[in-house]
């Protein structure tokens, strides 16, 4: 049973326009999200966080959104560069304990 | 720059020989953790140390074993890789539980095991 989704495997954004990386949870004791960048060849790094107090949490161009009653959150990139072309795990903890992460969603930002 | 460093990043071993990868790390972080991660698939948490305490998750195979000798270093042991058993092996570490920050998890690199 998965219980973080990211149902779509690829996305491909316009240089400058903007990227929205999507994110399902089924859990709803789930209470804190991140969202993470891996490159090929390397380790994720860790990107941006929310609580599930809030519904945004924003840090320059990454902003990340959080509907609790559809239990989907989302990754705005604005405006997208190409190198943020990289694969995105959004992923999802409940009371500090350990990772759930989704499948991941490899975005490609055409020049 | 303090982080998290996987050595070897490239590992082939023969089928059913056994295999030891290893982690360390600068950030003085009380949790490691170690994900096996297949193509196009999520990482897979198989157990986590909380300082010298072991947690093994219920579905990790009996082949896959941890050492974590001090705070810096932590092992990955296979003791008779299969076929299957090839794939990404991420290591992390976290804050206690509890800290401030302690839900981030800061990834190595990875060591990607092939079994031939």
């Amino acid at each position: 049973d998965q219980q973080v989704k990211q149902n779509s495997p690829s996305l491909s954004v316009q240089e400058g326009r903007i990227s929205i990386l999507n994110c399902d949870y089924t859990n709803s004791m789930f209470d804190y999200f991140l969202w993470y960048k891996k490159y090929p060849a390397e380790g994720p790094t860790f990107l941006i966080s929310i609580s599930s107090i809030k519904d945004k949490n924003e840090d320059g161009r990454f902003t990340v959104f959080l509907n609790k009653s559809a239990k989907h959150l989302s990754l705005h990139i604005v405006p997208s560069q190409p190198g943020d072309s990289a694969v995105y795990f959004c992923a999802a903890s409940s009371r500090g304990g350990k990772l759930i992460f989704g499948q991941g969603t490899e975005l490609s930002v055409k020049p | 720059d303090a982080m998290v460093i996987q050595n070897p990043r490239y590992q082939v071993t023969q089928f059913g020989k056994p295999v030891t990868l290893s982690c360390s790390q600068t950030l003085n972080h009380n949790v490691m953790y170690w994900y096996q991660q297949k193509s196009s698939q999520a990482p897979k948490l198989l157990f986590h140390y909380y300082d010298k305490d072991f947690n093994n998750e219920a579905d990790t195979p009996d082949n896959f074993q941890s050492r974590r000798p001090n705070t810096s270093f932590c092992f990955l042991d296979i003791r008779s890789p299969g076929l299957g058993d090839a794939a990404m092996y991420l290591c992390a570490t976290s804050r206690a539980p509890g800290a401030s920050g302690t839900h981030e998890q800061y990834f190595g690199p990875g060591t990607r095991l092939t079994v031939t």
